[in-house]
């Protein structure tokens, strides 16, 4: 079975500073790949996915994503982070290719003045 | 108007009691979903419909049961709520066409038995 694992559970920043959220998944086929964001009170919405094609991937909101199929990693990154990107990220896999998705456990987010 | 929504937002039961939780979509997609979100664990998912006459279980689907009564509602029930089952819960909704097609989900259900 397809698992993912966010590295880490809480990532603190400063405004305008860079940050990477680390997301590894455990496959032996090929697979799909998505960061969610779950901003407070609200359902996910999807920040970017990977299918095919090119490596390195643009969301929306600034966010990119570069899928490394030899890491089995798909991390998540934004040059300069602001207040309002304060939320939780939620990596996942696509289940045998199939419709259903594993998550992470999330990695909450906060971005400080 | 929100494409997927849930009702109720927030409900307090007792243990063994039946609840419902519904889910409706005015998107036009036929795969529906149920996950379950606790603190630390991420979402896992408990019960999914590719259309109508298809229902299949997730990952954790013992003490839950769903239906779908049309293209547009899929339903989640508690047959005897247990306190392990406090949680907040998202219904999600996807279409067949493209390739793996994002999901759009709802704004989330408090569920808490006391």
């Amino acid at each position: 079975a397809q698992s993912v694992t966010q590295l880490d559970s809480q990532v603190p920043v400063f405004e305008e500073a860079p940050v990477e959220l680390r997301c590894n998944y455990s496959s032996s086929v090929s697979v799909y790949l998505f960061w969610y964001v779950q901003y407070p009170n609200q359902g996910l919405q999807l920040l970017l996915k990977y299918l095919s094609g090119s490596t390195l991937v643009k969301g929306i909101n600034g966010f990119e994503a570069e899928f490394n199929k030899s890491q089995t990693s798909f991390h998540l990154r934004k040059p300069s982070v602001h207040i309002s990107d304060t939320a939780e990220y939620f990596c996942a896999v696509s289940q045998g290719g199939s419709e259903k998705l594993v998550f992470g456990k999330g990695t909450k987010l906060t971005v400080n003045p | 108007d929100a494409d997927v929504t849930q009702t109720p937002r927030n409900r307090i039961t007792k243990t063994g009691k039946r609840i419902m939780l519904e889910c409706s979509q005015t998107k036009g997609h036929d795969r529906m979903y149920w996950y379950r979100q606790d603190p630390g664990l991420g979402l896992r998912l408990i019960y999914y419909s590719f259309d109508v006459k298809d229902i299949n279980k997730g990952e954790i689907s013992d003490g839950y049961s769903v239906s779908r009564q049309a293209q547009a509602k899929f339903s989640l029930s508690l047959e005897s709520a247990i306190p392990n089952q406090t949680a907040l819960y998202f219904c999600a909704t996807s279409d067949s066409t493209g390739v793996f097609s994002k999901q759009y989900f709802g704004p989330g259900t408090r569920l808490t038995v006391t």
